[in-house]
C-alpha cells in the first residue's frame, strides 16, 4: 500500500502571508496526485489534480507542484476563507488503491 | 445542476445492516467510476470501495472486505452501498464520490453511527 505522509499537521500563517503545505508518497506516483480542501461540516473540494492543475473555479493563488514521491500545495497570498484542513490523495495504477494523507490544518495567525 | 445526494444513514446496533444510496443528477452516472469514502468523527478521510463505470469489477479496503457490498444502477442513476455486520469503527460520514482519476465530485455525506 502507498502510504502518503503530510507535513505539518498544523499550520498557522498571517493573513496575505505564503502558505507552503507538502505530501510525500511511500513510492513513485508520477504526477498522480491531488489535493483536496475540507473546510468545518463541509465535504472536501478537489482543489489541484495531476500534482498541478487547478480544478474548475479554484482561484489562482492556489498552486501545486512535484512529481514522483515529493509534492508541494502553495497558498500565495492566505486569506481568512482558506482555513480549513487540506489532504493530499494519491491514485496510482498500480496497486490500484486510493489513499489519502492525514491532513494539514491550516490556520490564520 | 450537477450534484450527489446521499441518504440511508443513521443509528444501528453493533451486528446489524444498512443500506447507504447516493443518486446523481446532472450527469450520466453510467460515464463513471464511483466510490465510497468515509469520515470518522474528527479523523481522515479513508477510501472505502470502488466500482466501475459498468460495474463489471469491484474493490473493497481491507477494513470492510466480505462486510460491505458497492453496486449500482446506472439506469435509475444511483449507487448503493450495503453494510452488513456492523461495527463501532464503522461509524463515520460516508461520502459517494465520483472519480476522473482524481475526485472531482462529492454528495454532502450520510452519517453512520453504530451503537447500542
Amino acid at each position: 500500500e502507498i502510504v502518503m505522509t503530510q507535513s505539518p499537521a498544523t499550520l498557522s500563517v498571517s493573513p496575505g502571508e505564503r502558505a507552503t503545505l507538502s505530501c510525500r508518497a511511500s513510492q513513485s506516483i508520477t504526477t498522480n496526485l491531488a489535493w483536496y480542501q475540507q473546510k468545518p461540516g463541509q465535504a472536501p473540494r478537489l482543489l489541484i489534480y495531476g500534482a498541478s492543475t487547478r480544478a474548475t473555479g479554484i482561484p489562482a493563488r492556489f498552486s501545486g507542484s512535484g512529481s514522483g514521491t515529493e509534492f508541494t500545495l502553495t497558498i500565495s497570498s492566505l486569506q481568512s476563507e482558506d482555513v480549513a484542513v487540506y489532504y493530499c490523495q494519491q491514485y496510482n495504477n498500480w496497486p490500484l488503491t486510493w489513499t489519502f494523507g492525514l491532513g494539514t490544518k491550516v490556520e490564520v495567525k | 445542476q450537477v450534484q450527489l445526494v446521499e441518504s440511508g444513514g443513521g443509528v444501528v446496533q453493533p451486528g446489524r445492516s444498512l443500506r447507504l444510496s447516493c443518486e446523481a443528477s446532472g450527469f450520466a452516472l453510467s460515464r463513471y467510476g464511483m466510490h465510497w469514502i468515509r469520515q470518522a468523527p474528527g479523523k481522515g478521510l479513508e477510501w472505502v470501495a470502488v466500482i466501475w463505470y459498468d460495474g463489471s469489477e469491484k474493490y473493497y479496503a481491507d477494513p470492510v472486505k466480505g462486510r460491505f457490498t458497492i453496486s449500482r444502477d446506472n439506469s435509475k442513476n444511483t449507487l448503493s452501498l450495503q453494510m452488513s455486520s456492523l461495527r463501532g469503527d464503522d461509524t463515520a460520514v460516508y461520502y459517494c464520490v465520483r472519480e476522473a482519476g482524481h475526485f472531482d465530485l462529492w454528495g454532502q455525506g450520510t452519517l453512520v453511527t453504530v451503537s447500542s
